[in-house]
């Protein structure tokens, strides 16, 4: 089947540092997602991308769609604390179903 | 607009007994996907149903487990006879349509097995 090697597996920084995490597949997905999930709840869309090289924002976030379709990165500007939490890369076909990485800890040290 | 809401948000059961979790997917949003998720590990998908049919179920075990979303009321993921090993984290997300569109994921129901 299908896997997601999301990396790295978790990560301690100190506030106000830059993150970048990753995502790699040997299958071709249309659809990349970037969720965060909190301790206790449900994932949380943060970025989608749609398109082969894509490069989005979303506030201090910023994710790209890789060219060949088969990775993603996602890269967290000038973190704070509120950034903590567990964020998932996702694959989606045209199947319907998301295929999920095991997560990036992120650690944010005031 | 009311979010992805599931019911209970945790729940216990002794082996042997049967656990109903429940999911109302956003409103217009016709496609729901069950998700599960162990401790420590990403969310692995179970089924995909669309009102009344189930579209993809090649995540769910082969026994004990079953899904259904009938024409009115909520997604129901049922499983028999609880084991342990079922203790996890359930996940319910929908879309509008199929293709790429985004899932909206609930706040999860947390069952714990005793």
């Amino acid at each position: 089947g299908q896997q997601l090697n999301q990396s790295p597996q978790s990560m301690f920084i100190q506030e106000g540092e830059d993150v970048s995490m990753n995502c790699t597949s040997s299958s071709i997905f249309n659809t990349w997602l970037w969720y965060k999930q909190d301790p206790g709840e449900g994932p949380v869309l943060l970025i989608a991308l749609y398109k082969a090289g894509e490069l989005t924002s979303n506030g201090r976030l910023t994710a790209q769609f890789g060219i060949t379709r088969k990775d993603s990165f996602l890269n967290i500007s000038a973190s704070i604390p509120s950034d903590v939490g567990i964020y998932f890369c996702a694959g989606q076909t045209n199947a319907g179903k998301s295929t999920f990485g095991d997560g990036t800890t992120l650690t944010v040290k005031p | 607009n009311a979010g992805v809401m599931q019911n209970p948000r945790h729940l216990v059961r002794r082996r042997g007994q049967e656990a109903r979790l429940r999911c109302s997917p956003m409103k217009g949003h016709s496609h729901v996907y069950w998700y599960r998720q162990l401790p420590e590990e990403g969310l692995k998908f179970m089924v995909y149903l669309q009102k009344e049919n189930i579209i993809d179920e090649s995540g769910m075990p082969k026994e004990r487990f079953s899904a259904e979303f009938p024409k009115e009321g909520p997604s129901i993921l049922r499983i028999q006879q609880v084991v342990r090993g079922d203790s996890a984290a359930y996940f319910c997300a929908s879309s509008l349509t199929r293709d790429t569109d985004t899932q909206y994921f609930g706040p999860g129901t947390r069952l714990t097995v005793l």
